[in-house]
């Protein structure tokens, strides 16, 4: 069974850093891509980061690039997102989810940061 | 960037009914990169569809996809309760994804 658990969130004071986690089980890790996507609170989905299965190809929302950076460790199937100069705009519901041909085809519940002084 | 735009924001049915939901994106998108997703209150959202018609895996076949360019629809062709929840659509360009801005499908 694919299992896509996101660990890292919080309450995080503005211009803050952050490092999402996602341990990834269940399916071979390095054959995937993966993506971050989040959600604001009562809000609408929002595509944040791409990272191909080897890392060789990376985007990234104009929202958060220069900020954010997608990594991932194959060896120990998981996947990250650092994210730097938070502003309250950030403040959501962060999921990892597999990417099959550019569409998600399985998600983690989802880890919650909140920005706020 | 393309921009996809949902409609209706809300649909209210009764369950049995016919709902469809529409997605029009600014701009041509290829139909092997258009998806929809279900999402239930407090849950991760969950693939129903991709590739504009092609079905999820368990996903039950009352959800049907189609359309083409910039036009693309969701059907399902009578409400069970379980579907009463928001829909995204979603496409892939120029190195990005984007998503709809989601329709509600609530008990009328």
């Amino acid at each position: 069974e694919v299992q896509l658990v996101e660990s890292g969130g919080g309450l995080v004071q503005p211009g803050g850093s952050l490092r999402l986690s996602c341990a990834a089980s269940g399916f071979a890790f390095d054959s995937y891509a993966m993506d971050w996507v989040r959600q604001a609170p009562g809000k609408g989905l929002e595509w944040v980061s791409f990272i191909s299965s080897s890392s060789a190809t990376i985007y990234y929302a104009d929202s958060v690039k220069g900020r954010f950076t997608i990594s991932r460790d194959n060896a120990k199937n998981s996947l990250y997102l650092q994210m730097n100069s938070l502003g309250d705009e950030d403040t959501a519901v962060y999921y990892c989810a597999r990417d099959y041909r550019k569409h998600l085809d399985h998600w983690g519940q989802g880890t919650l940061v909140t920005v706020s002084s | 960037e393309t921009v996809l735009t949902q409609s209706p924001g809300t649909l209210s049915l009764s369950p049995g009914e016919r709902a469809t939901l529409f997605c029009r994106a600014s701009q041509s998108v290829s139909s092997s990169y258009l998806a929809w997703y279900q999402q239930t209150p407090g849950q991760a959202p969950r693939l129903l569809i991709y590739g504009t018609s092609s079905r999820a895996n368990g996903i039950p076949d009352r959800f049907s996809g189609s359309g083409t360019g910039t036009d693309f629809t969701l059907t399902i062709s009578r409400l069970e309760p379980e579907d009463f929840a928001v829909y995204y659509c979603q496409q892939y360009g120029s190195f990005r994804l984007s998503f709809g801005g989601g329709t509600k499908v609530e008990i009328k």
